[in-house]
């Protein structure tokens, strides 16, 4: 199917563990963004790439690695979980660039007990 | 001061009702501006994308932008029960800069 899929779409895992969370777009679109979804806060972005092999950080970087070998797929891994990255974890990517019309993914529920 | 605010409601109306929901800014560089519109536990979707000032207008939604006041609007005619969600607006100066959300504004259409 075309578009841009998440997956998983909901996990659960504990404090300390590495999780990776994957994301894939057919529209071979240049930019991927991370962005997570907490109440109160709104979308805040996480990393974003503006190609394969060229990442860069965003507003909350901490606690999390990226990496982008494919044009299509942009992966976000944390690297040890804590409690304080319970969110929901949207993908999204755009055509033109990260200041103009992004599309996002289905979103992937992230539990760390 | 956040750089982008947005009333979170809720906001509830009537099914027919005339819907303005609406987002203030500080940044007078920002030219993209746009609406998304979020159903629960569903990704983003694009609603509407304008560039600088004006109207935009796309079947029963209109996408209004003032940039003398830093100000924009989504109107929605004959709101239907299917437009209850959170709607979000976006922001950016455009060129590889990031875009900037607001947090959103929740609506319920009423039978």
């Amino acid at each position: 199917d075309a578009g841009i899929t998440q997956s998983p779409r909901y996990k659960i895992t504990e404090t300390g563990r590495q999780v990776t969370l994957m994301c894939h777009q057919t529209w071979s679109h240049s930019y991927m963004f991370w962005y997570r979804q907490d109440l109160g806060h709104g979308l805040r972005l996480i990393y974003y790439s503006a190609a394969a092999d060229i990442t860069d950080k965003g507003e909350v970087p901490d606690g999390y690695v990226v990496s982008r070998s494919k044009t299509e797929n942009f992966p976000l891994t944390l690297e040890s979980a804590t409690r304080s990255q319970t969110s929901v974890y949207f993908c999204a990517s755009s055509e033109s660039g990260g200041g103009r019309e992004q599309y996002f993914g289905p979103g992937t529920r992230l539990t760390v007990t | 001061q956040k750089e982008v605010e947005q009333d979170p409601g809720p906001l509830s109306v009537p099914e027919g009702a005339i819907v303005s929901l609406n987002c203030t800014y500080s940044n007078s560089a920002f030219q993209y501006f746009m609406w998304y519109r979020q159903y629960s536990r569903k990704g983003p979707e694009l609603l509407m994308y304008t560039y600088s000032s004006g109207n935009k207008e796309d079947g029963r939604f209109t996408a209004q932008v003032d940039k003398s006041s830093k100000y924009i609007s989504l109107f929605i005619r004959d709101s239907q029960p299917s437009d209850s969600a959170t709607y979000l607006c976006a922001m950016s100066p455009g060129g590889g800069n990031k875009l900037t959300f607001g947090t959103g504004t929740q609506l319920k259409v009423e039978l």
